[in-house]
């Protein structure tokens, strides 16, 4: 069966402090990969998605990069964090399209 | 542009009557449309989906409805449980061929009360 990690589960950085949050996904090949992010009280804003190795396609312009080293990983980062990128982000996976199913979340607070 | 909308932030039911859950999309390329649950400080997980060229799905007490004409899908709980309290999401896939996104809607919190 397929299982989808991430980690750490939460994390508090300062402002201007480097980011990076690791996601991989056992149990299925080639998989679709994308990071989301729910900030508060809004819904889920989809940033990056992947459909290979080393291809990433951006949503939004923001503070944030992804990067996809192997093809059951996938990688958030940024260099400087902001206040605005607190929140809670989500990887996810998709084979079929028809369906995606995601992780367990991060928790990041920027103080 | 919001392409997905959850109108309700928030909605309170009695435990045992029907909960409703309301979205509207303005994207007639939209082909696929899916129903995520949410519990605090978790993933969301799949609950019940409908291909555009149907306009109804039951999977026992959850059921969707798609109008397509007016853009509009509904979730409906019945009856419903206090497990049933979390974040609803509605989504609606209609991407690039090759990487199918699905687009959320800004969530509905459903409260189920004794």
């Amino acid at each position: 069966s397929q299982t989808i990690h991430q980690w750490p589960a939460t994390l508090v950085q300062p402002v201007g402090s480097p980011l990076s949050l690791e996601c991989t996904v056992e149990g299925t090949s080639n998989p679709n990969l994308y990071w989301y992010r729910q900030a508060a009280g809004r819904g889920l804003q989809l940033l990056f998605y992947s459909v290979g190795i080393g291809q990433i396609s951006s949503e939004v312009p923001q503070n944030l990069s992804a990067s996809r080293p192997q093809d059951r990983q996938f990688i958030l980062s940024s260099k400087k964090l902001l206040l605005s990128d607190s929140g809670f982000y989500l990887c996810a996976w998709s084979v079929s399209g028809t369906l995606m199913f995601f992780g367990p979340g991060t928790r990041l607070t920027v103080l | 542009d919001q392409q997905v909308k959850q109108n309700s932030p928030s909605l309170s039911v009695q435990e045992g009557r029907i909960s409703i859950l309301n979205c509207d999309y303005t994207n007639s390329m939209f082909d696929y449309f899916l129903w995520y649950k949410k519990y605090p400080a978790e993933g969301p997980t799949f609950l019940i989906s409908i291909s555009s060229i149907k306009d109804k799905n039951e999977d026992g007490r959850f059921t969707v409805f798609l109008n397509k004409s007016a853009k509009h899908l509904s979730l409906h709980i019945v009856p419903s449980q206090p497990g049933d309290s979390a974040v609803y999401f509605c989504a609606a896939r209609g991407g690039i061929q090759g990487a199918q996104k699905l687009v959320f809607g800004q969530g509905t919190r459903l409260t189920i009360n004794p």
